[in-house]
């Protein structure tokens, strides 16, 4: 079955250092892997993809992900954190035998930039 | 950007009252909806496929009766909350996708914060 973790619960950086939130997946194929992040009580907000091609992938506000097949992982990155960068964070995955019409998501991971 | 409301963003309603939330896509046909509910500091469950024309996709454990899905037209999906409890409080998202586009991005509504007294 497909899967995404995201393996931990809180990310906590301050202000300005680089900051990961992790995700890894398990599915068959070629996946589709997205991010997205959460303000409170607001919907999701589309960050970045990978579909194909080059491994570094840039999004918006800054952020970039890194997709490595061997290690079936898709790390989100942003070399210098902002406060208002804190929030929930997505990583979700389409693709084998779900098929690519449904989302998969991870459980999320809450990010705290601290001044 | 293509955009997705969702309305009303947030309602409180007497138990055993039915609630209807409407999901839009606002410059794009959606042939396919998703309808999600968010606990509290939890993921997304996904609760049901909409597609237009045809009848809803729910997911293992989703009460159909319930949780009614209408996907009348290709811009708009209706969930309705029948004969709401309190336990059916919750935050409720719709996404919509592009037609064939599985390589694009889910665009999300704001969502709906359901409060049942």
């Amino acid at each position: 079955a497909q899967s995404v973790a995201q393996p931990e619960d809180q990310v906590n950086v301050a202000e300005g250092n680089p900051l990961t939130v992790k995700c890894t997946y398990s599915v068959s194929g070629n996946p589709y892997l997205f991010w997205y992040v959460q303000y409170p009580n607001r919907g999701l907000q589309f960050l970045l993809k990978y579909i194909t091609g080059d491994n570094l992938v840039k999004g918006s506000y800054g952020f970039e992900a890194e997709f490595n097949k061997s290690q079936t992982s898709f790390h989100l990155k942003k070399p210098s954190a902002l406060v208002s960068d804190s929030a929930l964070y997505f990583c979700a995955v389409r693709g084998g035998s779900g098929g690519y019409n449904k989302l998969i998501f991870g459980a999320g991971t809450r990010l705290a930039v601290h001044p | 950007g293509a955009v997705v409301s969702q309305h009303p963003s947030w309602v409180i309603c007497k138990s055993g009252t039915s609630v209807k939330i409407e999901c839009r896509s606002l410059d794009f046909q959606a042939t396919t909806m998703f309808w999600y509910r968010q606990f509290p500091k939890q993921s997304l469950m996904l609760m049901a496929t909409s597609n237009e024309g045809s009848k809803a996709t729910y997911e293992q454990g989703v009460e159909k009766d319930k949780f009614l899905i209408n996907h009348a037209s290709l811009t708009l999906s209706t969930l309705t909350v029948t004969s709401a409890h309190p336990e059916d409080s919750s935050f409720y998202i719709c996404s919509a996708s592009e037609p064939r586009a599985p390589n694009q991005p889910q665009h999300f509504g704001d969502g709906t914060r359901l409060s049942i007294l």
